[in-house]
């Protein structure tokens, strides 16, 4: 079957760096995508790797191992604007999105 | 204009009620998507349109009837729900499927309760 994990919650500091991990088991793979959901609002893309290797996007990085069927989120410099939910996807063979339950991320002063 | 905008945001309903959700995208996509998202658990896809017309159906129950007129709107028709079905529904759109970097933009969900 098809399967996606993340972690339910994580807590961090303002200011620091938190790394968000996501392991996939889809039926083939055209990439992985990171997006951020506000409380409320509507999920905004943040990030696709479908090569190994990380992609940096200013304070937000992701990383990919193919063989591995993993991938991370690595936020830096972390704000309380961050607080959010992140939601890991691996699209599948049928370019069909395969979506994990999403990590709550909350960031303390 | 924002890309995606759902109506309405909020939706409380009965079991015989028939209402429609709906979501017009001003991004000059050819897909458009319906998400049922459920307190922690994952996306799920209901309905996928190319070009305004149905490819995918993910086994969803007849009492949702999706619509989508032109590759701007699209809606959901809802008639005799369950309590389960109380849940955010989310639109989203794209460029055009079958692509691997094919970003889906979404829209900020209806809220929707089954009484």
């Amino acid at each position: 079957g098809q399967n996606i994990d993340q972690p339910t919650e994580m807590t961090a500091t303002e200011g620091a760096i938190v790394q968000i991990n996501c392991t996939y088991q889809t039926s083939g793979f055209n990439g992985l995508f990171w997006y951020q959901q506000h409380a409320g609002e509507a999920p905004t893309f943040l990030s696709y790797n479908v090569l190994d290797g990380l992609e940096e996007k200013g304070r937000f990085s992701s990383f990919l191992s193919r063989s591995k069927g993993y991938s991370y989120l690595l936020l830096k410099e972390l704000q309380m604007k961050d607080s959010a939910s992140y939601l890991c996807a691996s699209m599948d063979s049928n370019y069909q999105l395969i979506w994990g339950a999403g990590t709550k991320l909350i960031i303390k002063p | 204009e924002t890309g995606v905008t759902q109506t309405p945001r909020h939706l409380v309903m009965g079991m015989t009620n028939k209402k429609s959700l709906k979501c017009e995208q001003h991004l000059g996509h050819n897909a458009m998507y319906w998400y049922k998202q459920s307190a922690k658990k994952p996306l799920e896809l209901m309905f996928v349109y190319s070009l305004e017309e149905r490819v995918e159906n993910n086994s969803v129950p007849s009492r949702f009837s999706p619509e989508c007129p032109n590759s701007s709107h699209l809606f959901l028709h809802l008639h005799t729900l369950q309590p389960e079905d109380s849940a955010l529904y989310l639109c989203a759109s794209s460029q055009e499927i079958g692509t691997g970097s094919d970003i889906q933009y979404f829209g900020a969900g209806t809220r929707l309760s089954v009484l």
